[in-house]
């Protein structure tokens, strides 16, 4: 499977923008690149995904590198409920989903 | 719908018992997962099934861990004899188009195992 590599925590301030990187240097042409959270004591959530354009909904932004070894998730304006695991990850179609460690993301208010 | 129903919400059982997990996916979903998490492995792949045919189990532990998908909306994880390291929340998710879209995950059963 790819790997990805992402900081191990981040802190924000309340109502401020939030980047959380990865790099995914190995990435092949199919895979996409997910992104999950996981609140505590809840199960993973699906943020956003995308292949090779970026990609905008309701919740964050993804922004994918012209080469695609790295990726953003943006969260706008970070809440006291946005702090949780995030997690990046490479899936090709008709496979399951392999977790890493995740950043953790602390928001303050 | 719903969403990814899994019962029971909490289970304590004495080693050496049977264990089983309930999984009940979202409708028209064609792909399960189970998925375990612990402090010290996070969240690990346990089993995947695709039109009820599991895909891939190679991150079973061991042959005390058995994995069914009778049909599309139901599915049970047993685990049989239960040991304390088994102790986890255990997960289970469903997608449609496993991989090409989102999964959306139950609230989990956490399992004790004394």
């Amino acid at each position: 499977d790819a790997k990805t590599t992402q900081p191990n925590s981040m802190e924000s301030n309340e109502e401020e923008p939030v980047h959380l990187p990865c790099n995914h240097s190995t990435i092949s042409g199919t895979d996409y690149i997910h992104w999950y959270r996981q609140l505590p004591s809840q199960g993973p959530e699906y943020v956003i995904h995308g292949l090779t354009s970026n990609v905008n909904n309701r919740m964050a932004s993804l922004a994918i590198a012209e080469d695609r070894k790295s990726s953003t998730l943006i969260l706008h304006r970070a809440t006291l409920r946005d702090a949780a695991v995030y997690y990046c990850i490479l899936n090709q179609a008709g496979t399951a989903l392999i977790f890493g460690k995740g950043t953790t993301l602390s928001v303050s208010s | 719908d719903a969403g990814v129903i899994q019962s029971p919400r909490h289970e304590v059982t004495e080693m050496g018992q049977e264990v089983t997990l309930r999984c009940k996916p979202i409708s028209g979903h064609n792909s399960l997962f189970w998925y375990r998490q612990t402090m010290m492995r996070g969240l690990e792949l346990l089993i995947y099934f695709n039109n009820n045919v599991p895909i891939d189990d190679s991150g079973m532990p061991e042959d005390r861990f058995s994995a069914k998908m009778p049909n599309a909306s139901f599915s049970t994880l047993k685990i049989q004899p239960s040991e304390p390291r088994d102790s986890a929340v255990y997960f289970c998710a469903s997608s449609l188009y496993g991989g090409r879209t989102e999964a959306f995950f139950g609230q989990g059963t956490r399992l004790t195992v004394v």
